[in-house]
């Protein structure tokens, strides 16, 4: 059972904005930063969001990030066909001493 | 182009060992750790531990901690991480990827992977 917990799936229409949550713990969400991850299937994931909610360079402003107590989210706007893919939160979790990623939620554009 | 580059599949035996290597291009090795993650086909994403591209200090999960062995080699700009004693449940694609990690201002952890090597599936078969 990962440390992190998203929701295994959610579904939009082209244009629709879609949120994903990732809710974890005062050990890790609640005290460090949270990274989000883009895996479309068969390549290697691709960062989206780092520090909550940077943006690094090509990473279209689609995508937001957003942090609340031990809970963070992941926001898309303007859904687009190619936005389908899992995606995975990440944190440091200070109890554990490592990264511990979320179970991952897959995003299906309908 | 910052890139990384990985060693090609592997097919091995339950009990024998492991060894992914992970090229780096286009940036100052020692200037960035490398974590090492692994993804068994269908499911979700496990980190597995961080070498430092400075120094070589090293981190590991608790679940490999014993059994995998994180180097690397300044020279060539590769890292590499070998796990021992292998079993059927290790068997995954073996990512890399680029380690930012820095303190903040509140002394919390500010870290992130990018980019990522292009994966190594690893098979533990008899």
């Amino acid at each position: 059972q990962p440390v992190l917990s998203q929701p295994p799936s959610v579904s939009g229409t082209p244009g629709q904005r879609v949120t994903i949550s990732c809710s974890g713990s005062s050990s890790n969400i609640g005290r460090n930063t949270v990274s989000w991850y883009q895996q479309v299937p068969g390549a290697a994931p691709k960062l989206l969001i780092d520090n909550d909610k940077q943006r690094p360079s090509g990473v279209p402003d689609r995508f937001s990030g957003s942090k609340s107590g031990t809970s963070a989210s992941l926001a898309i706007s303007g859904l687009r066909s190619e936005d389908e893919a899992d995606y995975y939160c990440a944190v440091c979790d200070d109890y554990l001493n490592g990264v511990v990623f979320g179970g991952g939620t897959k995003l299906t554009v309908l | 182009q910052v890139r990384l580059v990985q060693s090609g599949p592997e097919v091995k035996k339950p009990g024998a060992s492991v060894k992914v290597s992970c090229k780096a291009f286009g940036y100052n090795f020692e200037s960035y750790g490398v974590s090492w993650v692994r993804q068994v086909p269908g499911q979700g994403l496990e980190w597995l531990g961080w070498i430092s591209g400075y120094n070589g200090n090293t981190e590991y999960s608790q679940k490999v901690q014993g059994r995998a062995t994180m180097t690397t080699d300044t020279s060539t700009s590769t890292a590499y991480m070998e796990l021992r004693s292998l079993r059927s449940d290790d068997t995954a694609v073996y990512f890399c990827a680029r380690d930012f990690h820095y303190y903040g201002l509140r002394s919390n952890s500010v870290r992130g992977f990018d980019p990522w090597g292009q994966g190594t599936l690893v098979t533990v078969s008899s």
